[in-house]
């Protein structure tokens, strides 16, 4: 069964610190995704990567960042969080040629 | 820029009646054509898909209809019933991208028993 695991479904963190979100799927494939989801602006891309250490910006990168070290895993950083960065993160990964997204769970963040 | 737009925002029915959403995109070359289904606190899971070689493809009581020439593309529900009340999302890959999807802003269908 096709599995996409995000590393929390809720978090709560203050303007300023750190973030990091991860995810991970064990479909050995080669693209992963990060949206960002916020009611009436339907899911934005934030960044991918189709291979291990390739990541390129999709259309609201600004204030993100990511990393992806291993084929599995792609993480989301937001180095200063933001108040406007409260929203729902969604992870996504493909196989490049099938096309079809399999999402994860999502992470509900707040940023007091 | 590539662009997907969805209509309705809202869309509410009586069980039983059908459900039509709409989507229109900007590229024409653009060749798959997914819906996402995503339901109260769950993930958005695919639903159906077209590819540009095929005009219809059915499923049940599921169904979506593309035109490329007026780009544009359909998903049909018959029979709703009170499950298929959820957010559903149409998306476009377009040509030259890494399997990106851009999605439409969404359809809060709402089936009223």
């Amino acid at each position: 069964d096709v599995k996409v695991t995000q590393s929390s479904r809720y978090l709560v963190k203050r303007t300023g610190e750190k973030v990091f979100l991860e995810c991970v799927q064990d479909m050995d494939h080669e693209n992963m995704f990060w949206y960002r989801q916020d009611p009436g602006l339907g899911l934005r891309l934030i960044y991918f990567s189709y291979d291990v250490k390739m990541k390129e910006k999709g259309d609201i990168p600004e204030g993100y960042s990511v990393s992806r070290e291993k084929k599995e895993r792609f993480s989301l950083i937001l180095e200063s969080a933001s108040t406007n960065q409260t929203s729902m993160y969604l992870c996504a990964s493909s196989s490049t040629g099938r096309d079809e997204q399999f999402f994860g769970p999502g992470t509900r963040l707040t940023v007091l | 820029g590539e662009n997907v737009e969805q209509h309705p925002s809202t869309l509410s029915v009586q069980e039983g009646d059908s459900a039509v959403i709409k989507c229109t995109y900007s590229d024409s070359a653009s060749n798959y054509f997914p819906w996402y289904k995503q339901e109260l606190g769950k993930r958005p899971q695919l639903i159906i898909d077209i590819r540009s070689n095929v005009g219809e493809k059915k499923d049940q009581r599921i169904a979506v209809t593309l035109n490329k020439t007026a780009k544009h593309f359909s998903l049909h529900i018959t029979e709703t019933q009170p499950e298929d009340s959820a957010v559903y999302f149409c998306a476009a890959l377009f040509r030259g991208s890494q399997g990106n999807l851009i999605f439409g802003k969404g359809t809060k269908l709402s089936v009223k028993p």
